[in-house]
């Protein structure tokens, strides 16, 4: 049964710490996108990914943000510095990259808690 | 603005009551449509989905779900609820017909009552 897998599942840290949240896609899976989901503005795309080259990430505070695929089986969001107002659960999808609108598969999320 | 509308924040349902949870979309076009499901911690779950053809399509855990083009909406169904459908449901929309980014819904939180 093959799952998006995130960690950590649970990562609270001081404000102007640096955040690594790690995601692994579906084997096979070309398109990786990260969402984040507040309770203020529900789930809104932070950055999404095409055979590992960003496609937008228009979602993203620049300053802070940064979303890479170093290889085709890990993506990764970094925040840093890392702020009370970053606090939200992370969730990272996956898709075959076949077609316009394919199904996205998601990972359990990492809720972050910066205090 | 393209947006998605769920215009129900929170529904209580009697455990074998029907359901209908609402979802609407603004757009010129045809977008593709998702129903989600999240429990409490969890991550997204996919119910259903609609490309094209048949405006009614069958989802998982008895959910279907109905595209009417002339109201923008794509509401989500169930004859008869169960317990363990309490949960949180997202309608989700791709509008840009060459990408793939889902637009979602501020989401629906479902009780259910016994």
């Amino acid at each position: 049964d093959a799952r998006v897998t995130q960690t950590p599942r649970h990562k609270v840290t001081e404000m102007g710490q640096e955040v690594t949240m790690r995601c692994q896609p579906i084997l096979g899976h070309n398109t990786v996108f990260w969402y984040r989901q507040t309770m203020m503005q529900g789930l809104e795309l932070l950055a999404y990914f095409r055979n590992r080259a960003p496609l937008d990430d228009s979602g993203m505070p620049k300053d802070r943000f940064s979303a890479e695929m170093p290889d085709a089986t890990l993506a990764t969001l970094k925040i840093q510095p890392s702020e009370p107002r970053d606090s939200a659960v992370y969730f990272c999808a996956s898709g075959p990259g076949r077609t316009n609108g394919e199904t996205q598969y998601f990972g359990p999320g990492t809720r972050l808690l910066v205090l | 603005a393209q947006s998605v509308t769920q215009p129900d924040i929170h529904i209580t349902v009697s455990e074998g009551a029907s359901l209908e949870l609402r979802c609407n979309y603004s757009y010129g076009a045809t977008p593709y449509l998702f129903w989600y499901v999240q429990s409490p911690g969890q991550g997204l779950q996919l119910l259903l989905k609609y490309f094209s053809g048949d405006t009614l399509v069958q989802g998982i855990k008895g959910f279907e779900a109905e595209f009417k083009r002339s109201q923008s909406s794509f509401n989500l169904r169930k004859p008869s609820v169960h317990w363990s459908d309490a949960a949180e449901y997202f309608c989700a929309v791709v509008f840009n017909q060459a990408g793939t980014a889902l637009i979602f819904g501020k989401g629906t939180t479902l009780s259910v009552s016994s």
